[in-house]
């Protein structure tokens, strides 16, 4: 079976320091992969997904970078964190070429307080 | 813009009853439609997902969805207080891997 995994779980980082959340997925290969941003009070917000190693496809400018270096790791980044960077981000993934309903599944999340 | 709403609730409704959850879309060409569920400080986790016209059950959740009304609804019967979350609603048209998220609607299940 397919698990994904997220980490850190909870972060408090301070404002301009930089910042890596990490995701791993077992037990599938070629994964689509996503990061989603949920602040509070808003909706699911995707922030990049990817198809392969080393596509990157972003949805919002901002500050944060992301990479896929293999084919079930996804790492979202930043060099110098904003206030507007808390929030409760999401990992999750999908089949790729699955032409029916695209099922998302999310990992545990990654709580970031900037202060 | 492409938009999905959700009633924001709270929904209160008593232990054992039926509990209505309510989305409506605005883009046409939607295909697939999704339910999650999303307990306070955790991750959403799939419910159920429906493409066709009609009624789909699954146990106690049954989604319906009306294409030509533009809306998809969640239906869980013998609600129970472990019910209690936030209900999410996405849509996604084709294989766009982009879904359209609500706003959830939070639903408090009464003992």
């Amino acid at each position: 079976s397919q698990t994904i995994h997220q980490w850190p779980a909870t972060l408090v980082q301070p404002v301009g320091s930089p910042l890596s959340l990490e995701c791993t997925v077992e037990g599938t290969s070629n994964p689509n992969l996503y990061w989603y941003r949920q602040a509070a009070g808003r909706g699911l917000q995707l922030l990049f997904y990817s198809v392969g190693i080393g596509q990157i496809s972003s949805e919002v400018p901002q500050n944060l970078s992301a990479s896929r270096p293999q084919d079930r790791q996804f790492i979202l980044s930043s060099k110098k964190l904003l206030l507007s960077d808390s929030g409760f981000y999401l990992c999750a993934w999908s089949l790729q070429g699955f032409s029916g309903a695209n099922v998302l599944t999310f990992g545990a999340g990654s709580r970031l307080t900037v202060l | 813009q492409k938009e999905v709403e959700q009633n924001s609730g709270p929904l209160s409704v008593p232990e054992g009853a039926i509990a209505s959850l309510n989305c409506t879309y605005s883009d046409r060409g939607s295909q697939s439609f999704f339910w999650y569920r999303q307990y306070s400080g955790k991750s959403p986790e799939l419910i159920m997902f429906i493409y066709s016209n009609g009624d789909k059950e699954d146990g106690r959740f049954t989604a319906q969805l009306n294409k030509a009304s533009q809306y998809v609804s969640l239906l869980i019967r013998d609600s129970q207080p472990s019910d209690s979350a936030t209900y999410l609603c996405a849509v996604s048209a084709g294989n766009n891997r982009k879904l359209i998220w609500g706003l959830g609607t939070s639903l408090a299940v009464n003992p």
